[in-house]
């Protein structure tokens, strides 16, 4: 099966930029997808299609994907962002399909 | 609004079957690909099951094939997950949610349910 691996943690100060990395072999061929999740909520979307952001969703956080890594950058990081973060892939094999998430990253603002 | 309510978790004894339903609104339920998903306590997401927009084709996550059965009404605009032969580790709250386009079933979940808890034990 597909893994996607992230960093358990990441930390950044306000006003900083913050980049979360998930790593998968051959992650470029592949559309990821990422969301944010605060305690005791649902997950949000927050990029799909490696880069596309849904409405609502401030320019601050940006995706890409290449290679055997796909980041998500969040840019001026406010203390509203502190959550859990994870990266999601749609995964295709000749008689399978499957949803892989990320073991997801820990944001924190110092 | 577009809504998404689940419901049907509780406790369960190891071996047990449950079924959980959610309940869609707001929005064309019947063009959309949908997922469950589960999260047990202190954990990451993971995926359990997918089911096409008419439900022609389903998907269940490695750890519950053989176990576990997505369904769905269009009807009704409700999805369903039957759960047998329970474990310990399958307790987790789950969430169903909407694939974020009509007809997509590889992009990216846009809306998501409060979840339901599944205690095994």
């Amino acid at each position: 099966s597909y893994v996607l691996t992230q960093p358990p943690s990441v930390s950044v100060a306000p006003g900083q930029t913050a980049s979360i990395i998930c790593g998968g072999h051959n992650i470029g061929g592949k559309s990821v997808h990422w969301y944010h999740q605060k305690p005791g909520q649902a997950p949000v979307l927050l990029i799909y299609y490696d880069s596309d952001r849904p409405s609502g969703i401030p320019e601050r956080f940006s995706g890409s994907n290449s290679g055997d890594t796909a980041t998500l950058t969040i840019s001026r990081v406010e203390a509203g962002d502190e959550a859990d973060y994870y990266c999601q892939v749609w995964h295709s094999t000749t008689s399978d399909h499957q949803v892989v998430f990320g073991g997801g990253t820990k944001l924190t603002v110092l | 609004q577009v809504q998404l309510v689940e419901s049907g978790g509780g406790v369960v004894q190891p071996g047990r079957s449950l079924r959980l339903s959610c309940a869609a609104s707001g929005f064309s339920f019947s063009s959309y690909v949908m997922h469950w998903v589960r999260q047990s306590p202190g954990k990451g997401l993971e995926w359990v099951a997918g089911i096409w927009h008419d439900g022609s084709q389903k998907y269940q996550g490695d750890s519950v094939k053989g176990r576990f059965t997505v369904s769905r009404d269009n009807s009704e605009n409700t999805l369903y997950l039957q759960m047998s032969s329970l474990r310990a580790e399958d307790t987790a709250v789950y969430s169903c949610a909407r694939a974020g386009r009509p007809y997509e079933p590889a992009v990216g979940m846009d809306v998501w349910g409060q979840g339901t808890t599944v205690i095994v034990s």
